[in-house]
């Protein structure tokens, strides 16, 4: 399957600073990236749809001045946890569509573990 | 998308074949049937998806029901690193708007030496 990489895997940062989590699709491009926030023991759950060159679109709830959200080009997004806290700290992963697929496949990254302290 | 419901665990001995079920019942006639599994601390992993047709790949293979209100993944030959949560997730596939995956709760899939 296609391959989809965030960076970094694991970061910490002090209450009050911004962190920036890039997704990368590596063999493909992807118009339609996906951001989640993960929870211990909880499921998936879909904070906002990156488009290519236009702005994002964010999900019931989630901030969008706190979650800057850039997709600049076919292979990259980012999210930008701004003036982060203690409960933003969560498991964050990226997602991108494969529009070569029947289907369009949605892959994956490997996450990234935030730790605000 | 279409609401799918799965048992919250299950167990398959070491080398035996898993079957997970799920239903989605209220799925429409555009609707893919995709699956997911996540290991502990990693990011999904897609496994397989299908449309009408039962499907087949290195992983495992995808009976859909003819009405396509329910729905089995099979692993033929579990292994301990099949261990995860799987998830059924429905969804419309096209070229245009944002088609996301919305996850459900999945199944704790335990494989037991």
């Amino acid at each position: 399957g296609a391959v989809v990489s965030q960076h970094p895997s694991w970061v910490i940062c002090k209450s009050g600073t911004s962190v920036k989590i890039e997704c990368r699709s590596l063999d493909f491009q992807a118009t339609t990236m996906f951001w989640y926030r993960q929870f211990p023991k909880q499921s998936l759950m879909l904070m906002a749809t990156s488009n290519e060159g236009s702005k994002a679109t964010y999900e019931q709830g989630v901030e969008k001045d706190k979650f800057l959200i850039n997709h600049a080009s076919l292979t990259l997004s980012t999210l930008t946890v701004t003036s982060a806290h203690p409960e933003d700290s969560s498991f964050y992963i990226c997602s991108a569509r494969d529009r070569r697929t029947i289907g369009n496949t949605i892959y994956f990254g490997e996450g990234s573990w935030l730790t605000v302290v | 998308d279409a609401k799918t419901t799965q048992p919250t665990s299950m167990d398959c001995a070491e080398g035996r074949a898993a079957n997970l079920p799920c239903n989605h019942s209220t799925i429409s006639g555009n609707e893919y049937v995709y699956w997911y599994r996540q290991i502990h601390s990693q990011g999904p992993q897609y496994i397989i998806h299908g449309l009408k047709n039962n499907e087949t790949n290195e992983m495992a293979s995808l009976i859909i029901t003819e009405d396509r209100k329910s729905s089995t993944l099979i692993l033929p030959h579990a292994t301990l690193r099949d261990t995860a949560v799987y998830y059924c997730i429905v969804r419309f596939s096209t070229n245009f708007g944002n088609e996301k995956l919305t996850f459900g709760t999945g199944t704790r899939l335990t494989i037991i030496p």
